[in-house]
């Protein structure tokens, strides 16, 4: 089963209001990422975990924060958002880092 | 910086023939891998075909595409296109000496008329 999970499938958000979104495998990946995907922009990569090492992109550092409280889960929390924040959330899981990545369906977010 | 090029945002093939999305890249990269990802409507991306051979043709589900360094490409091709093919398709390269996270480019949406 490769199956990667996210909740919520939608969100509707607040400008000014925290996020928080899940993730969730069963493959026992060493590696988690989370991308960001706007409309006709490409999937961008946000941050990613391997094993309990968190590696923020330098673009996103005071963006994004997350959390992985044990291998299955990883969320990606958002502390004010803002309407830029608006986007395609897109969560995937590796084994050891250097393979393929396998996807979640994503949380659509909508901040208003 | 690293970047992965679709030309194409929207594709649209009738059933039966043949079909070619186009990816081309630039990478500072040393050890690469390359991935063609296929999103359904409401379903999350899943890998169609990967490659990190040289010229070395790869094929799944109908599809082939041949990793070409010479000329930075790794462009996606079927000969006979089925409606079930309509979908969204990413091109993305991966570090395979570093993070492997994925350079995408901004996908090809592909439809398949009847």
């Amino acid at each position: 089963d490769t199956t990667v999970k996210q909740n919520p499938r939608y969100k509707l958000a607040r400008v000014g209001k925290p996020v928080n979104l899940i993730c969730s495998q069963t493959m026992n990946h060493d590696t988690m990422y989370w991308y960001q995907k706007k409309p006709n922009q490409a999937p961008k990569l946000l941050l990613f975990y391997y094993d309990k090492i968190l590696n923020r992109e330098a673009d996103t550092f005071e963006k994004f924060q997350s959390s992985r409280p044990n291998n299955s889960f990883c969320s990606l929390y958002i502390g004010s958002a803002g309407l830029e924040y608006s986007a395609m959330y897109l969560c995937a899981s590796s084994p050891g880092g250097l393979d393929t990545q396998y996807f979640g369906p994503g949380t659509r977010l909508l901040v208003l | 910086g690293d970047s992965v090029t679709q030309t194409e945002g929207l594709v649209t093939v009738t059933e039966g023939l043949p079909v070619k999305l186009n990816c081309t890249y630039q990478t500072t990269y040393l050890t690469i891998a390359f991935f063609w990802y296929v999103q359904y409507l409401n379903e999350a991306p899943q890998v169609l075909l990967k490659s990190s051979t040289d010229n070395k043709r790869t094929e799944h589900q109908g599809f082939h595409a041949t990793l070409h360094k010479s000329s930075s490409s790794f462009h996606l091709q079927k000969s006979s296109a089925q409606l079930s093919d309509s979908a969204l398709y990413y091109c993305a390269l991966s570090d395979r000496g570093g993070s492997a996270k994925l350079i995408f480019g901004e996908g090809t949406k592909l439809t398949v008329s009847s």
